[in-house]
């Protein structure tokens, strides 16, 4: 049922450690995905995405992992600093522009 | 680039006033999307644009929710009249495509109605 407010799941990492923010998605018909940071008072940021014909991409520090037979998806920060701490939401994008997850806390314990 | 480019940052007002946001999309793109970010309901899309033309507009809660694009550059979200429930963070975000490619945020406008 309805949640009376939206409590973010939050995920506490050492510095340095490597980081892994799972999502699931509702539609499987989505054949492109995104991976958004939002810090505080900020619009949300791309960092990463991925089409449907692909199961792994790599960028600078972040690798994307798609299943799409469970509909999953899991972003990976390597060695996760201090400014990595932001709220991160992953996307879907089927027939409709971009549906947003309701997001994942993260934050860095120095 | 400077971006998307969202005013004001911050608005506050009395409830039962009309309230103006505005939203310079990036040059060339030719999408833009009105969401609205609060606690309880997270990111949702209220509305978007291809080419300057409303495409969806079910995300928009009530008739008391407007958006205009009356060129590739500008484009407005109105309340009237505003409600406390209104108060939200609203974004506004570009996209050189409706689908299939990222689309860019502004800072967002936070908006307060008492």
């Amino acid at each position: 049922g309805e949640s009376v407010g939206l409590h973010l799941p939050t995920l506490s990492v050492q510095e340095g450690d490597n980081s892994i923010i799972n999502c699931a998605y509702s539609n499987s018909a989505s054949d492109y995905f995104i991976w958004y940071k939002q810090e505080s008072g900020k619009g949300p940021q791309f960092i990463i995405d991925i089409r449907s014909n692909m199961d792994k991409r790599q960028g600078q520090r972040v690798t994307v992992l798609l299943n799409k037979t469970v509909k999953h998806l899991s972003l990976q920060i390597a060695a996760t600093q201090p400014g990595d701490s932001a709220v991160y939401f992953c996307a879907e994008n089927a027939d409709t522009p971009l549906v947003f997850g309701k997001g994942t806390r993260l934050s860095v314990i120095a | 680039d400077a971006g998307v480019i969202q005013s004001p940052r911050h608005e506050v007002t009395e409830m039962g006033q009309e309230v103006t946001l505005r939203c310079k999309p990036i040059s060339g793109h030719n999408s833009l999307f009105w969401y609205r970010q609060t606690m309880m309901r997270g990111l949702e899309l209220l509305i978007y644009f291809n080419n300057n033309v409303p495409i969806d507009d079910s995300g928009m809660p009530e008739d008391r929710f407007s958006a205009k694009m009356p060129n590739a550059s500008f484009s407005t979200l109105k309340i009237q009249p505003s409600e406390p429930r209104d108060s939200a963070v609203y974004f506004c975000a570009s996209s050189s495509r409706g689908r299939g490619t990222e689309a860019f945020f502004g800072q967002g406008t936070r908006l307060t109605v008492v």
